[in-house]
């Protein structure tokens, strides 16, 4: 089945504690792309991937790093989580640039940092 | 910078019935491309609609179709007969149109509820 996975779907850490957030798909897609959604904001971009190697910010890259090393893999990295990155996050994927490619996304990491 | 702006946060209506999200965008740009997610209680994220800012025809999609006005940058989802399975949160997004910049800008969303 063709998904975009993330792990894991529920997190509570604490302030200071380096957390990583998965996200996998099984599409040989060449773009993927990580959000957060808080309520009343809708969905901001942290960061995106056209390639493999290539990472460019969204709108709110603060406070989180990411790495492309393989295609299919594209994880969310938070050095020194604070309470202000408290959110529901998801990573999205779609097949290239093309403006036509729809985006498929992942069923969402809920985080808590305390 | 591009922004998007939903300002309805709320909606209600009976089901069969019809109803119309607002959403409103700002970018200085020509091409580029704008979307209707929805959002159920589920979390999921799905795609809706699409629509080209170079295609002045306006996009549909069984029941849900769209009001593109280019000049005026707005873009509203029409949903007809609406039915119990569209309650969801709704975001209207855009995209920008040129190969290297694949960003994405979403509004902050319309909770639509449909009434039995």
């Amino acid at each position: 089945e063709a998904q975009v996975t993330q792990n894991p779907r529920y997190l509570i850490t604490v302030t200071g504690k380096k957390l990583t957030v998965t996200c996998s798909q099984n599409m040989n897609h060449e773009y993927m792309s990580w959000y957060r959604q808080d309520p009343g904001l809708g969905l901001r971009q942290i960061y995106y991937s056209m390639n493999v190697e290539v990472t460019d910010k969204g709108d709110v890259p603060e406070g989180y790093k990411v790495s492309r090393k393989e295609k299919r893999n594209f994880p969310l990295i938070l050095e020194s989580p604070s309470p202000n990155q408290t959110s529901l996050y998801f990573c999205a994927s779609k097949p290239g640039l093309a403006s036509t490619d729809t985006q498929y996304f992942g069923p969402g990491t809920r985080l808590t940092v305390l | 910078a591009q922004t998007v702006t939903q300002s309805q946060p709320e909606m209600s209506v009976q089901e069969a019935e019809t109803v119309t999200l607002s959403c409103t965008y700002d970018t200085s740009e020509n091409n580029y491309y704008l979307f209707w997610y929805k959002q159920p209680p589920s979390r999921q994220m799905i795609l809706v609609i699409r629509q080209e800012a170079y295609k002045q025809q306006n996009a549909t999609e069984n029941r849900f179709s769209v009001n593109f006005q280019k000049a005026a940058k707005s873009f509203s989802l029409k949903i007809s007969d609406s039915q119990l399975g569209d309650t969801a949160m709704y975001f209207c997004a855009f995209m920008r149109g040129l190969y290297n910049f694949n960003k994405f800008y979403f509004g902050s969303g319309t909770k639509l509820n449909v009434k039995p």
